[in-house]
């Protein structure tokens, strides 16, 4: 369904870990994000990447780490910076300006449910 | 900052009638306006998008307008199905800029 996967589903995080959520696409595309989201505030960008080896921050990246060595992967670490966590994260993926630009729809991988305890 | 604002955030229509939702966007150079269906606990997907040059977009019984002038624009969804029950975000994008902005979404209940 779509290509692009995240894993775990659901995941549970003592005050004071980091996590990292995983998120593979074989798509091949270039352009991959990550979101958070919180009932009733829709979608919020927390990094992005449009190539290999190249990120930059979103809206809300303090307390968040990415890394991009593979154009298939943008795994997200949730550092014990972040002081509310818990939500709801969501991967996307697509062409990128490469692919041609503006328009590229974004695919969603099923998301990953990270709970603070 | 940039913004998207959208309206309702709760919607119930009967099966069979229309439903409108509505999102204004802040930045005039936005040029790209794209409309995601999350049902529960699934992803969200495109269902239909629109880009600056054009007024009106349709796919059966979806459609899209824009009015840059005013900056929103708007989802129109006809003989609304039980099956179209989700929530719907709308999102913006302007140029130079590969992020979307979305709105908050708008949780859409189709009654029997």
């Amino acid at each position: 369904d779509g290509g692009i996967t995240q894993s775990p589903k659901y995941l549970f995080r003592k005050e004071g870990q980091n996590v990292t959520l995983s998120c593979e696409q074989n798509l091949n595309h270039d352009a991959m994000y990550w979101y958070r989201q919180d009932p009733g505030q829709g979608l919020r960008l927390i990094y992005y990447s449009q190539i290999v080896n190249d990120f930059q921050k979103g809206d809300i990246a303090e307390g968040y780490s990415v890394s991009r060595e593979k154009k298939e992967s943008f795994p997200l670490t949730v550092t014990s910076a972040q002081k509310n966590p818990t939500a709801f994260y969501l991967c996307a993926s697509s062409l990128g300006f490469v692919g041609g630009g503006l328009y590229n729809e974004q695919f969603f991988g099923p998301g990953t449910r990270l709970t603070v305890l | 900052g940039e913004n998207v604002e959208q309206h309702p955030s709760t919607l119930s229509v009967q099966e069979g009638d229309s439903a409108v939702i509505k999102c204004t966007y802040s930045d005039s150079a936005s040029n790209y306006f794209p409309w995601y269906k999350q049902e529960l606990g699934k992803r969200p997907q495109l269902i239909i998008d629109i880009r600056s040059n054009v007024g009106e977009k349709k796919d059966q019984r979806i459609a899209v307008t824009l009015n840059k002038t005013a900056k929103h624009f708007s989802l129109h969804i006809t003989e609304t199905q039980p099956e179209d029950s989700a929530v719907y975000f709308c999102a913006a994008r302007w140029d130079s800029n590969y992020q979307l902005i979305w709105g908050a979404g708008t949780k859409l209940i189709i009654k029997p």
